[in-house]
Formats: structure tokens, sequence, C-alpha cells
């Protein structure tokens, strides 16, 4: 069974510049996650969905980062106009939607703002 | 809100010795579901081990925790640590897990290097 993917794997952008990642997670599992993980910290919940429904995106800074899962399948988290404080990897993972579920993480992207 | 506290840094140890990774946490919540996760270099994280009941041991790859509800603690624990075990180590914190959610709150991580 495939697990979690997500592209691009690398990013590297100028300030005020914009860029989206793609999460595909693993069939069946209903709910999707997004985590910023800066350097040398742990993953922070940026959002998450069931199905095409967000639950909770209270950690996503609103006026420049957005995300989607419009069939509750695939997701993409954008970034409308970068900073260097958004440096990070991005991990997208899945689970299916009940309590202690596992969360299996795809190779996330490493995003570098100049 | 809910935080997940970890022995910070590095914690270097000569293989085949045993260690003890420290997490306590903070919550509102009566029952959350506490994990272990471990993150090896240049890889993403995976779960080593959970629990949600007070008091019981849990065991995974040679790696064990209990969930001490009184403590709010959940340290991880392993006899005799291996080369394989170098990786970061986050404790994570499942808040809702009475209503199906498993929003996690994770620990800032502690790196696990062996020597030896």
């Amino acid at each position: 069974e495939a697990g979690v993917t997500q592209s691009p794997r690398y990013a590297v952008l100028q300030e005020g510049q914009a860029v989206s990642f793609w999460c595909d997670p693993i069939s069946g599992h209903d709910t999707l996650y997004w985590y910023q993980q800066p350097r040398d910290q742990g993953p922070q919940l940026l959002v998450y969905f069931r199905d095409e429904a967000v639950i909770d995106n209270s950690q996503l800074p609103s006026d420049r980062f957005s995300a989607v899962r419009p069939k509750g399948t695939n997701s993409t988290l954008k970034i409308q106009s970068a900073k260097q404080g958004d440096t990070a990897t991005y991990l997208c993972a899945s689970s299916p939607y009940w309590g202690g579920a596992e969360q299996y993480f795809g190779p996330g992207t490493r995003l570098t703002v100049l | 809100g809910d935080s997940v506290t970890q022995t910070e840094g590095l914690v270097t140890l000569t293989e085949g010795l045993p260690v003890m990774l420290n997490c306590t946490y903070q919550t509102i919540y009566s029952n959350p579901f506490l994990f272990w996760y471990v993150q090896h270099l240049n890889e993403s994280p995976r779960l080593l081990l959970k629990s949600f009941t007070d008091n019981k041991r849990t065991e995974h790859q040679g790696f064990h925790a209990t969930l001490h509800k009184s403590s709010s603690s959940f340290h991880l624990q392993k006899s005799s640590a291996q080369l394989s075990d170098s990786a970061l180590y986050y404790c994570a914190l499942s808040d809702l897990p009475g209503t199906g959610s498993n929003r996690l709150t994770f620990g800032k991580g502690t790196k696990f290097s062996l020597i030896p």
C-alpha cells in the first residue's frame, strides 16, 4: 500500500513569492493534517481536515496561508507571500478518524525562503 | 492550551547502556492519548508507541513507556540502547480522544546519539 506522498520535495523562494504544496494521503484515511516543522523543532499543526471539511485551522496564518481539500482526498497548502520565517519543512500526515489513531507522515517539503 | 515538555537538546550515551527520555504533559482533558514518534535523519516521523491506559506498560521494538496520569508523565525507556536508535524522539499528546479527533501537540524533541 502506498504511503503519504508529497510534492515538491524541495522549494527555494525569494520573499514575497508564492508556493503551493501538494499532498496525497493514504487511501481510506479520511483525516489529513498539515504540519510546519522548523529546523530542530517538533512538528506544529497548521490545519487538519476530515474529508473536505476543515476541523481546525486556528494555527494557520490566515493572511498568507490557505489550505484546501476539495474532494476529501488530495490537499493543497499555499503560501501567498512567503517570508523568511516560513523556512521550514512542511509535513502532511493522514489517519483514520478515531481517537489515538496513528498518523502516517509523508516525506515533507523542505522550503527555504531567501 | 496543551503542552508537552521533553528532555531538551542532545542525549549522548554509550551503546549498550540503558536510556530514559523524559516526557511530561499538561492538558485539561482527563483521558489524553500519549505518543512517542521517532524521526531518523532525513526521514519523516513515524509512530514508535502510544498509550491511553493509566499505569499500563506499552512496548514496541525494545522500547517501553508507561502513562502515569498522577504525574502527567510518559517517559520512554530502553534497557540497552543500540547504534540504530540514534534519532530524534518526539513525545506527543492527543487532547480530544473522545471526539475521534487526533490533533497532536508535539514536544520540542530529544536528539539521541549513541557512541560505539
